[in-house]
């Protein structure tokens, strides 16, 4: 399997995002997809999953009402939202699959850079 | 929300030594642990899943072990290509999870 991301973005505080991540060689519907956070010089932080099935959500509670994940299963492309970016969103975005039952990540995505700055 | 505390931080090591880092959750997590190798500029890397199994491709020098709540992972013979930050990561009954704050191995 492969999760391939969309590009780096650059945005203003307050602005919109949006972010992809296309699966291919895997049945993208009945695996779930996590999303992964790394901070500039920081560890990474778990964000939460989605089952492309039927869109059902984890979220971290650390995450939960910040971000929103999403994905649409006929393009096997899985999304994480922003409403309104903070200078605090600037990090680096993992997309993975997980492996049941362990949840372990055992596909990543090559990451998207997403700079938020005035 | 379980939590992990994962040990030391930083770790200096020479080349063929034995290197081993703990990680300790918050409640009973059975073997819902993984590992994972992490280089700048990469994906994180899979290394070790349900606590003790390695995953296909991965040197037999990494190893794991533990469950409920004390874990350790295991470098039996440290090579130069293992510089790398790692990191524990659990999984819990509700599907969510948490990482460790990572370990950098330095030589």
């Amino acid at each position: 399997g492969q999760l391939v991301q969309s590009g780096a973005e650059v945005k203003k505080p307050g602005e919109s995002l949006k972010i992809s991540c296309k699966g291919s060689g895997y049945m993208f519907s009945t695996n779930w997809i996590g999303w992964v956070r790394q901070m500039p010089g920081k560890g990474l932080e778990w964000m939460g999953i989605i089952y492309p099935g039927d869109s059902d959500t984890r979220y971290s509670p650390s995450f939960q009402g910040h971000v929103t994940m999403s994905a649409d299963k006929s393009i096997s492309t899985a999304y994480l939202q922003w409403t309104s970016l903070k200078a605090s969103d600037t990090a680096m975005y993992f997309c993975a699959k997980v492996r049941q039952p362990s949840g372990a990540f055992d596909v990543w995505g090559q990451g998207t850079v997403i700079t938020v700055s005035s | 929300d379980i939590q992990m505390t994962q040990s030391p931080s930083s770790l200096s090591a020479s080349v063929g030594e034995r290197v081993t880092i703990t990680c300790q959750a918050s409640q009973d997590i059975s073997t819902y642990l993984n590992w994972y190798q992490h280089k700048p500029g990469q994906a994180p890397k899979l290394l070790i899943y349900d606590a003790s199994i390695l995953e296909t491709g991965v040197p037999s020098r990494f190893s794991g072990r533990g469950s409920g709540t004390d874990f350790t992972f295991t470098i039996s013979s440290l090579q130069p290509e293992d510089i790398a930050t790692y990191y524990c990561q659990q999984y819990d009954n509700l599907f969510r999870g948490t990482f460790g704050q990572g370990t950098k191995l330095e030589i």
